[in-house]
């Protein structure tokens, strides 16, 4: 079965520090990536998806950036964290061309102070 | 035309009570519409979805209505449980397209 991993859970950083959030994903090949932002008691912000190794689309112009190194491996970062990158980021696959479902992993709260 | 509209904000029901939550679209070229479900602090969970070519899809207490001609579906849950007190995302999308588009979400209440 499939499973998709986040880490780390919660991450309470500086303004200005850099960001590394990691997503992988296991029991499927080549799945298409996203990655979201979930601001406090608000709906899902599309920031990046991704339908392969280095392919990278960005909705939103902004502080950060994604990369995937790997078929199942999602990264993204931010070389200066903003107070206003703070939110509940979570990482999202689906199989190409499969049942169009999404699934979700278990998030990552981080706080900028 | 990207958008789901999402309603209400905020519901409160009684245990027993049936919840319904509204969501429409104008992207004709939408063809998946899936409800998720999330609870404070977890990642949001497939609930339930629905195709056009189907009026409704029932699973459980959990039921999709799909009106296409007025471009909306709702997702009604039957003898809602405190159990059920999360916040509900439509969402929508497109055969040629990568992505998903939600709605802003609805923060269900379900009281004893």
């Amino acid at each position: 079965s499939q499973t998709i991993h986040q880490w780390p859970a919660t991450l309470v950083q500086p303004v200005g520090s850099p960001l590394s959030l990691e997503c992988t994903v296991e029991g499927t090949s080549n799945p298409n990536l996203y990655w979201y932002r979930q601001a406090a008691g608000r709906g899902l912000q599309l920031l990046f998806y991704s339908v392969g190794i280095g392919q990278i689309s960005s909705e939103v112009p902004q502080n950060l950036s994604a990369s995937r190194p790997q078929d199942r491996q999602f990264i993204l970062s931010s070389k200066k964290l903003l107070l206003s990158d703070s939110g509940f980021y979570l990482c999202a696959w689906s199989v190409v061309g499969g049942k169009n479902e999404q699934f979700f992993g278990p998030g990552t709260r981080l706080t900028v102070l | 035309q990207q958008q789901v509209k999402q309603s209400p904000q905020s519901l409160i029901v009684q245990k027993g009570g049936i919840s319904i939550i509204n969501c429409a679209y104008e992207n004709t070229a939408f063809d998946y519409f899936p409800w998720y479900q999330q609870f404070p602090g977890k990642g949001p969970a497939l609930l339930i979805a629905i195709r056009p070519d189907v009026s409704e899809k029932k699973e459980g207490r959990f039921t999709i209505s799909f009106n296409k001609s007025a471009k909306q579906f709702s997702l009604h849950i039957m003898d809602s449980q405190p159990g059920d007190s999360a916040t509900y995302f439509c969402a929508a999308r497109n055969n040629y397209g990568q992505n998903f588009v939600f709605g802003p979400g609805t923060r269900l209440s379900v009281l004893p």
